[in-house]
């Protein structure tokens, strides 16, 4: 079956620690995106690439960091940085870098810091 | 930028149509409308996607009028299983790339 694989479902980190999401999808969409959700509200992006090798900021990149070295693959860090890192995050693909091509979900990793 | 406008909640019981309406006034040409669902826990799940009049699939009907200023969602025959937050998106950030989120629609099915 295709789709996007998002590990681990449940993640905890102690604050001022780096922690990696991982994202890997087998649809060979061209486009990904990372979504950040919290309680009650709707989602919010985060950084989003293209093509592999390139990626671009969304709204609330700060603290985060991103790399897209495979078209399968695209993992997010959440730094130390990030001031409110608790959340529940969702990566997404399209199979092409258009606003008009639906968007493919994982099932998410929900981070808690404490 | 364009901005969507649902309805924060709506209730319905099993068996009903539940139609659901989302305003986007500064729809622009090229913007096409898409509606998602999304469980507790879980992904968003695309639902289905129109730019005019009536579009149909398996699980839902997307009705647009002829101004395109706003869009109804209609499920048919809902399930307790159909209860989840709908996003009516349309509205593009800023750079003109990707979708923006608001709070959706949460619906509540009744038994």
């Amino acid at each position: 079956d295709g789709g996007i694989t998002q590990s681990p479902k449940y993640l905890f980190r102690k604050e001022g620690q780096n922690v990696t999401l991982s994202c890997e999808q087998n649809l060979n969409h061209d486009a990904m995106y990372w979504y950040r959700q919290d309680p009650g509200q709707g989602l919010r992006l985060i950084y989003y690439s293209q093509i592999v090798n390139d990626f671009q900021k969304g709204d609330i990149a700060e603290g985060y960091s991103v790399s897209r070295e495979k078209k399968e693959s695209f993992p997010l860090t959440v730094t130390s940085a990030q001031k409110n890192p608790t959340a529940f995050y969702l990566c997404a693909s399209s199979i092409e870098p258009s606003y008009n091509s639906p968007l493919h979900f994982g099932n998410g990793t929900r981070l808690t810091v404490t | 930028l364009a901005k969507t406008t649902q309805p924060i909640s709506m209730d319905s019981y099993e068996g009903q149509e539940v139609n659901i309406t989302c305003s986007h006034n500064n729809i622009a040409t090229n913007d096409y409308i898409t509606w998602y669902q999304q469980f507790p826990s879980q992904g968003p799940r695309f639902i289905i996607q129109g730019y005019k009049t009536k579009v149909t699939n398996e699980v839902a009907s997307l009705f647009i009028p002829a101004d395109r200023k706003s869009s109804t969602l209609s499920l048919p025959r809902v399930s307790l299983s159909d209860t989840a937050v709908y996003y009516c998106l349309v509205n593009r950030d800023n750079y003109g790339q990707n979708f923006v989120f608001g709070p959706g629609t949460r619906l509540s099915v009744l038994p």
